[in-house]
């Protein structure tokens, strides 16, 4: 079963665009949520992340939407740059439980972002 | 500023020989320690974190144990290696629960 899914394997976008990755989680116990980067034969680099208790967290070009009636989260990227083509990791746990599933991020399959020039 | 490293990047091990992963972390101190593993096709699944020296937990019952000899070192290890240990392997710090978590560059161990 599946908790974290990235139903998009890949998005084109054209350089200066926004890039827009989404997000669905089913697990209503998640209350925090990370996104990360991973360039090929590299392991994944932390981007931005946001708990429960907000709807959004920017940071730079980089900004994290959570709806969590809908069970759905999205990175933002404006202005995409050429740089920015990697795969894009959603990841989500529950840090409100004090047991050991605590420590365990569940990640998404990914989506391989190519920025355009 | 925080660094991890990990070797080796790549393995090939022959089935039943021993394994043993290396994990050190910088410029951090009593930081959480995980190894997670992602096998062909699947998500990355966590095996072991450890919140502190000589504290191992781990998540799945498996082949492969971990050990903390000291505050920045996770080691990983297996006595004899079977070929569904096959995989990609990622060492990664957080500073405490609820953190971010930081990655290795992996290694990716071949069991022929």
């Amino acid at each position: 079963d599946q908790q974290v899914k990235q139903n998009s394997p890949s998005l084109s976008v054209q350089e200066g665009r926004i890039s827009i990755l989404n997000c669905d989680y089913t697990n209503s116990m998640f209350d925090y949520f990370l996104w990360y980067k991973k360039y090929p034969a590299e392991g994944p680099t932390f981007l931005i992340s946001i708990s429960s208790i907000k709807d959004k967290n920017e940071d730079g070009r980089f900004t994290v939407f959570l709806n969590k009636s809908a069970k759905h989260l999205s990175l933002h990227i404006v202005p995409s740059q050429p740089g920015d083509s990697a795969v894009y990791f959603c990841a989500a746990s529950v840090v409100s439980y004090s047991g050991a599933g605590s420590y365990q991020l569940t990640f998404g399959k990914g989506t391989k972002l190519s920025v355009i020039p | 500023s925080q660094t991890i490293h990990q070797w080796p990047a790549t393995l090939v091990q022959p089935v039943g020989s021993p394994l043993s992963l290396e994990c050190t972390v910088e410029g951090t101190s009593n930081p959480n320690l995980y190894w997670y593993r992602q096998a062909a096709g699947r998500g990355l699944q966590l095996l072991f974190y450890s919140v502190g020296i000589g504290q191992i937990s781990s998540e799945v019952p498996q082949n492969l144990s971990a050990s903390r000899p000291q505050d920045r070192q996770f080691i990983l290890s297996s006595k004899k290696l079977l070929l569904s240990d096959s995989g990609f392997y990622l060492c990664a710090w957080s500073e405490d629960q609820g953190q971010p978590q930081h990655f290795g560059d992996g290694t990716r161990l071949s069991i022929l």
